[in-house]
């Protein structure tokens, strides 16, 4: 089993909907959890960075972590074409450099 | 504003080339981190570097080696280059060992 699953998709969504992202986890050290987001071609930028559990918003974006669940989310509300990308998950136990990463999932918003 | 270059976009080398690739890093970030990215694998961590000189072996080693003479700068080395390197590489560096890594644009290195 990896330590981080994440479903590949691809999403499909029209223009405007809500869309809902997620990534399981199975170490309990993990603390800190990040959000990536990849244009085709491009390097991964940095999204949304969470410590411990709790949600927070920017913008359009919400992250969400439950911790006894071992689930993380990436809500994005009134999804535009300008958000399809892949979208990946990390996460670190904070004990050591390495990230762990989700395989991402890719998203395409229909106008 | 961060920024990370890689020296290439895209490279084309043969089988058995020495193959170099550069990372600079602007922000006198302590850490550096080289990944390759292919498709259904993800991206996976092929060394990574926390100080000048320092070095230590990521999930993918084998085949790869590495440099950091100063710390802006990590170098990249695939001694004898093979088919099955031919990959997306992607460079990071981040401030600390929990802290953002930021990311390059990636190099797509194919190998004939």
């Amino acid at each position: 089993q990896k330590e981080v699953e994440q479903d590949p998709g691809p999403l499909s969504v029209p223009e405007g909907a809500i869309v809902s992202l997620n990534c399981t986890y199975s170490n309990s050290a993990f603390q800190y959890f990040m959000w990536y987001r990849q244009y085709s071609r491009k390097g991964p930028e940095l999204l949304m960075y969470t410590y411990s559990s709790g949600n927070k918003e920017d913008g359009r974006f919400t992250a969400q972590v439950d911790k006894s669940s071992k689930y993380i989310s990436l809500f994005i509300r009134d999804s535009q074409p300008s958000d399809s990308a892949t979208y990946l998950c990390a996460m670190n136990a904070g004990n050591n450099r390495k990230l762990i990463w989700g395989l991402g999932t890719s998203l395409a918003v229909n106008p | 504003d961060v920024k990370v270059t890689q020296s290439s976009r895209y490279l084309v080398k043969r089988t058995g080339e020495k193959v170099f690739l550069e990372c600079v890093q602007d922000m006198d970030h302590e850490n550096m981190f080289w990944y390759r990215q292919d498709p259904g694998l993800g991206l996976r961590l092929i060394y990574f570097s926390y100080d000048v000189k320092m070095k230590e072996k990521g999930d993918i080693p084998e085949g790869y080696s590495v440099s950091r003479e100063k710390k802006e700068r990590f170098s990249l080395i695939l001694e004898s280059a093979s088919t099955n390197q031919t990959s997306m590489y992607l460079c990071a560096s981040s401030a600390t060992a929990t802290d953002t890594q930021y990311f390059g644009p990636g190099t797509r290195l194919t190998v004939l």
